[in-house]
């Protein structure tokens, strides 16, 4: 079957870095993508990762490596604003996306 | 360009009834897929609609069906309600058009069934 696995809860400190981990098993791979959802709001779109390697947007940067089905997310400079669940997706060979259940980020001052 | 909008954003309802929610996507895409999301569940997919055909569908009993019309807007139908319904159900649209197949989601509606 297909699987995404990443941790339920991580807590952090304001102003450090944090690493959110994303392993996956899925039918086929077109890519990965990192969302975030606020409290009570709707997901919004972090980064995509289809290619091997590392992917850098502010603070926030994304790595991808598809031979160890593993990805992680690493969010630098953290700000209260970050407190949120952060979401793992794989798009599988039907384009269908496949979601982890989140990981809840808690970020502490 | 309008965000992805769904109504109702609240809705209360007992089990036995049937409820429909609908979407309305970004304006020019053509597909529109529809989640359940439930504490410590993830995002579940239900299915997918592109130019008026389900594309995809989930592991969902057949309790849940859906369409899409000519213009992209689409609605969710749920008959029979169960308690185990209650749930956050998100619309997706996106541009298939685009590469990296992006999806926008709209702020979702929350249904209660008591």
């Amino acid at each position: 079957g297909q699987n995404i696995d990443q941790p339920t809860e991580m807590t952090a400190t304001e102003g450090a870095i944090v690493q959110i981990n994303c392993t996956y098993q899925t039918s086929g791979f077109n890519g990965l993508f990192w969302y975030q959802q606020h409290a009570g709001e709707a997901p919004t779109f972090l980064s995509y990762n289809v290619l091997d390697g590392l992917e850098e947007k502010g603070r926030f940067s994304s790595f991808l490596s598809r031979s160890k089905g593993y990805s992680y997310l690493l969010l630098k400079e953290l700000q209260m604003k970050d407190s949120a669940s952060y979401l793992c997706a794989v798009m599988d060979s039907n384009y269908q996306l496949i979601w982890g259940a989140g990981t809840k980020l808690i970020i502490k001052p | 360009k309008a965000g992805v909008t769904q109504t109702p954003r609240y809705l209360i309802k007992t089990r036995g009834q049937q409820v429909t929610l609908s979407c309305s996507p970004i304006s020019g895409h053509r597909s529109v897929s529809w989640y359940q999301q439930t504490p410590g569940q993830g995002l579940q997919f239900l299915f997918e609609y592109f130019s008026e055909t389900q594309r995809n569908k989930g592991n969902f009993p057949g309790r849940f069906s859906g369409r899409q019309f000519s213009n992209s807007r689409s609605e969710m139908n749920v008959s029979t309600l169960e308690l185990g319904d209650s749930a956050l159900y998100l619309c997706a649209s996106r541009d298939s058009r685009e590469i990296q197949e992006t999806q926008y989601f709209g702020p979702g509606t929350r249904l209660l069934v008591l």
